[in-house]
């Protein structure tokens, strides 16, 4: 199974603060790479996809990069509502293997 | 209004079984694959599942391969669980979420249910 290290686990940022968070594959997969926001008792919300495009309707301060086993989320800007845990997840082999996700907390 | 809900879930003692079901609306269902994700109480998430738009790819997470027989029917809008031989570590929130690139590999999940909760205890 490929396996998916986020890093920080958590991190606490202030209104405003650009939040970059990272993601390491354990082989190569290409681009195929996908960062969900998950908020407390809710279901998981997809935003981004193929490593860089950004869900229809999800605002323009979030953004990835990256390629092969190295990527990065980015929150711009962070807003009070970003507050929540984001997971990346790779889909270029079975089994479909998820992060352990990075618990964002306000400062 | 694209929506996704679950239902089914409930408390079963270990050995048991529970059939969940996804009901899927507002959006043409028999051309997406769909797929069971699960996440145990404080933990991350856990693929389970993947049956693609005809049913004629169908995956599993070893964790629940030979126990667990996803199916759908497209008629019905409609995905399900089975669930045989449930144990305690089946414990988890169980979602249905959309396929978004409309392959027979799973890839992103674009739309989530709310969740059902199975709980596996004596």
């Amino acid at each position: 199974d490929i396996q998916m290290t986020q890093s920080p686990s958590s991190l606490s940022a202030s209104v405003g603060d650009r939040v970059t968070i990272t993601c390491q594959a354990s082989q190569d997969i290409s681009n195929y790479l996908n960062w969900y926001q998950q908020k407390p008792g809710k279901a998981p919300k997809l935003l981004i996809y193929d490593a860089s495009n950004l869900e229809t309707g999800v605002p323009s301060r979030f953004s990835g990069s990256g390629s092969g086993t190295d990527f990065t989320f980015t929150i711009s800007s962070l807003q009070p509502e970003d507050i929540a845990t984001y997971y990346c997840q790779q889909y270029d082999n079975l089994p479909v293997t998820f992060g352990q996700g990075t618990k964002l907390e306000i400062k | 209004e694209v929506q996704l809900v679950e239902s089914g879930g409930g408390l079963v003692k270990p050995g048991g079984s529970l059939r969940l079901s996804c009901a899927a609306s507002g959006f043409t269902f028999s051309s997406y694959s769909m797929n069971w994700v699960r996440q145990a109480p404080g933990k991350g998430l856990e693929w389970v599942s993947s049956i693609s738009s005809s049913s004629s790819y169908i995956y599993y997470a070893d964790s629940v391969k030979g126990r667990f027989t996803i199916s759908r029917d497209n008629a019905k809008n409609s995905l399900y669980l089975q669930m045989n031989s449930l144990r305690a570590e089946d414990t988890a929130v169980y979602y249905c979420a959309r396929d978004r690139g409309g392959w027979e590999l799973p890839d992103a999940f674009d739309i989530w249910g709310q969740g059902t909760m199975v709980t596996v205890s004596s």
